[in-house]
């Protein structure tokens, strides 16, 4: 079955840089989430898109952006990176009124910022 | 102070034994996920639970609206169980993001 796709899996970046993370949902669903884990610590939900439009914010930085596009595919842009925006990212999906609602997460994209 | 309470942090059994994980919740909920994340990060969803009681294989889910708590029971535990437990509120409907647990760290030794 088809999974939730991150990429890219690892990025090496310097700071003051840019980076772009994308997430390609599980087919037919609708919203796509976004979490930043830093190491040794609980994940904290950052924003989440439904039907193209921003559902709900979470611990989202200002320099951070993010938007979901037409095939509901979504992009995490990341700007002036620091050194503690390292971290792994995950993406999830669901499908709202599905009668599970479970949030279905991708394998995560390990930021290194250095 | 966190609003999702995980007990224990660490848990290290042998393998064969009954294990339970605790979770407590100070927030309203319109769900309650136990997730598994195995070392090297992925996540995977293992139970989602608004009421009552679910079981998948050798994993039990329960909660309890009323007092806020919910457990995840793993029966004959097995090495391949070792993994990293989290407990994560969903706080309302639609596309809410969910708020963690600290985790418990599993390890079942042969």
């Amino acid at each position: 079955a088809a999974g939730v796709i991150q990429s890219p899996r690892h990025l090496i970046k310097e700071k003051r840089e840019t980076a772009t993370l994308k997430c390609y949902p599980i087919p037919r669903h609708d919203t796509v989430y976004w979490y930043q884990q830093g190491p040794g610590q609980d994940p904290q939900f950052l924003i989440s898109f439904y039907e193209k439009m921003q559902s709900d914010k979470g611990s989202i930085p200002d320099r951070f952006s993010a938007q979901q596009f037409s095939d509901y595919h979504s992009e995490l842009n990341m700007s002036s990176l620091e050194l503690g925006d390292s971290a792994l990212y995950f993406c999830a999906s669901s499908v709202p009124g599905e009668p599970e609602g479970t949030q279905y997460f991708g394998p995560g994209t390990r930021l290194l910022v250095l | 102070k966190n609003e999702v309470e995980q007990s224990p942090q660490n848990l290290t059994a042998q393998e064969g034994e009954f294990i339970t994980i605790n979770c407590s919740y100070s927030v309203g909920i319109s769900a309650l996920h136990w997730l598994q994340q195995h070392p090297g990060g992925g996540i995977v969803s293992l139970f989602m639970l608004s009421s009552g009681k679910k079981k998948h294989g050798r994993l039990i889910a329960t909660i309890n609206i009323q007092e806020k708590h919910s457990s995840l029971h793993i029966t004959a535990s097995h090495p391949r169980d070792s993994a990293v437990y989290i407990c994560a509120a969903s706080p309302g409907g639609g596309a809410d993001g969910l708020t963690f647990g600290k985790g418990t760290h599993l390890i079942i030794q042969p």
